[in-house]
């Protein structure tokens, strides 16, 4: 079955970067996109942006321009988000999920479990 | 952007009783989907393609509307159904979702 295993929680000083994984399985890693939404406590989802590792391209929200990079190994079927000059804002749980065609509409159809970062000195 | 307001923010309902959500887009979309979060978790696939259920998700729920107006209707409430159900577009870009409404049991 389909499984997107996050890392484990960060806790990262101000000003520092971040680097969160989520490690596909149960499917063609480079078939599919990888979205990456954030959560606030108590908050929404917003969405940062997806790549596709089969060829690397990439969609951002502006929003996330210069802070969020999506990166994708094929080797490890892992995907990346590193999140740089981080700021409380960036506290938050990141979440990965898998984008597909379903019905002929599009999905983001299986998420990790999310990855805490807790931004503080 | 396309900016989604769901509605109510915060509802409860009684076992038994029928229970709509509501999604609202400041522009038109081609179809919505839905999620279902249970505290602690991550999201769930609920309802794509505006009305077509995800798997697992039992019949009592549907999903319709079109253009700028979305709904999610539960028939009938039942203890299990309790969690923050958000509307997502992806007609657009940025992909946005609703702040969500919370459905509480009474």
């Amino acid at each position: 079955q389909v499984q997107l295993q996050q890392s484990g929680a960060e806790l990262v000083k101000p000003g520092s970067s971040v680097k969160i994984s989520c490690k596909a399985s149960g499917y063609t890693f480079t078939s599919y996109d990888m979205h990456w939404i954030k959560q606030q406590p108590g908050n929404g989802l917003e969405w940062i942006g997806w790549i596709y590792p089969g060829n690397g391209n990439t969609k951002y929200n502006q929003k996330f321009n210069g802070k969020a990079t999506l990166t994708a190994d094929k080797s490890s079927s892992t995907a990346y988000m590193q999140l740089s000059s981080l700021t409380s804002e960036d506290s938050a749980v990141y979440f990965c999920a898998r984008g597909t065609i379903a019905a002929g509409d599009y999905v983001m159809d299986a998420w990790g479990q999310g990855a805490s970062v807790t931004v503080s000195s | 952007e396309i900016v989604l307001t769901q509605s109510p923010t915060t509802m409860a309902a009684s076992p038994g009783e029928k229970v709509t959500l509501n999604c609202l887009a400041s522009s038109s979309v081609s179809y919505m989907n839905w999620y279902q979060q249970k505290s602690g978790a991550s999201p769930k696939l609920w309802i794509y393609g505006t009305s077509n259920l995800a798997s697992g998700v039992p019949n009592r729920f549907s999903g319709s509307g079109s253009g700028t107006s979305y709904s999610l209707t539960i028939s009938s409430m039942e203890a299990e159904d309790v969690a923050t159900y958000y509307c997502l577009q992806l007609s657009s870009y940025p992909l946005t979702f609703g702040s969500g409404t919370k459905l509480e049991i009474k």
